[in-house]
């Protein structure tokens, strides 16, 4: 079956420090990955998704970046780090073919930015 | 383009009572739709989905959803809640593929009290 995994779950940084968050998928090839970023009161932002490797899509501009450096790996950095960048990030994964758009979730990586 | 309103950000309930999280979506076009539930400090799990045939839709943990066209609502019913039903719900909607155009509402707390 698939699984996806994220780290760290937890991290604090300082203003101004870089940001590197790590997303993988098992189990399933070519899959569509995704990261997401849920505020407080603000829903989940679609931040960046990959139909490839190499290939990002940015949905917001802003302080961040992903990169793909492999099939089922996604990161997220930042080079640094706002207080606004502070929030649960969640990456996601779904089927390359799927026609409906449903995604899978990984457990999440809270950033407190300090 | 397609959008998604959760109608109420806090759902109260008392253990055993049913409970109803409203989801009202517009699009122009055919739609999924789907509920995700969120436990704290966890990533989002897949409750239920529609994606065409019977408008009710059962899921796990005993909730259902029914869809109607023509009111552009997918509500989320349980008739007897349980404390640990207590997490945050989300309603999703896509109109297909799956490039990153799973849209969410911002989310219903519901917190199930002894």
């Amino acid at each position: 079956s698939q699984t996806i995994h994220q780290w760290p779950a937890t991290l604090v940084q300082p203003v101004g420090s870089p940001l590197s968050l790590e997303c993988t998928v098992e189990g399933t090839s070519n899959p569509n990955l995704y990261w997401y970023r849920q505020a407080a009161g603000r829903g989940l932002q679609l931040l960046f998704y990959s139909v490839g490797i190499g290939q990002i899509s940015s949905e917001v501009p802003q302080n961040l970046s992903a990169s793909r450096p492999q099939d089922r790996q996604f990161i997220l950095s930042s080079k640094k780090l706002l207080l606004s960048d502070s929030g649960f990030y969640l990456c996601a994964w779904s089927v390359l073919q799927d026609r409906w758009g449903e995604l899978f979730f990984g457990e999440g990586s809270r950033l407190t930015v300090l | 383009a397609q959008s998604v309103t959760q109608l109420d950000s806090q759902v109260p309930v008392f253990e055993e009572a049913p409970v109803e999280l409203r989801c009202n979506y517009s699009s122009s076009v055919s739609v999924y739709l789907f509920w995700y539930v969120q436990y704290p400090n966890q990533g989002l799990q897949l409750l239920l989905k529609y994606l065409s045939g019977s408008t009710l839709v059962k899921g796990i943990n005993g909730f259902e959803a029914e869809f109607n066209k023509s009111q552009t609502s997918f509500h989320l019913r349980k008739p007897s809640v349980h404390i640990s039903d207590t997490a945050e719900y989300f309603c999703a909607v896509s109109v297909g593929g799956s490039q990153g155009n799973l849209i969410f509402g911002k989310g219903t707390k519901l917190s199930v009290k002894p």
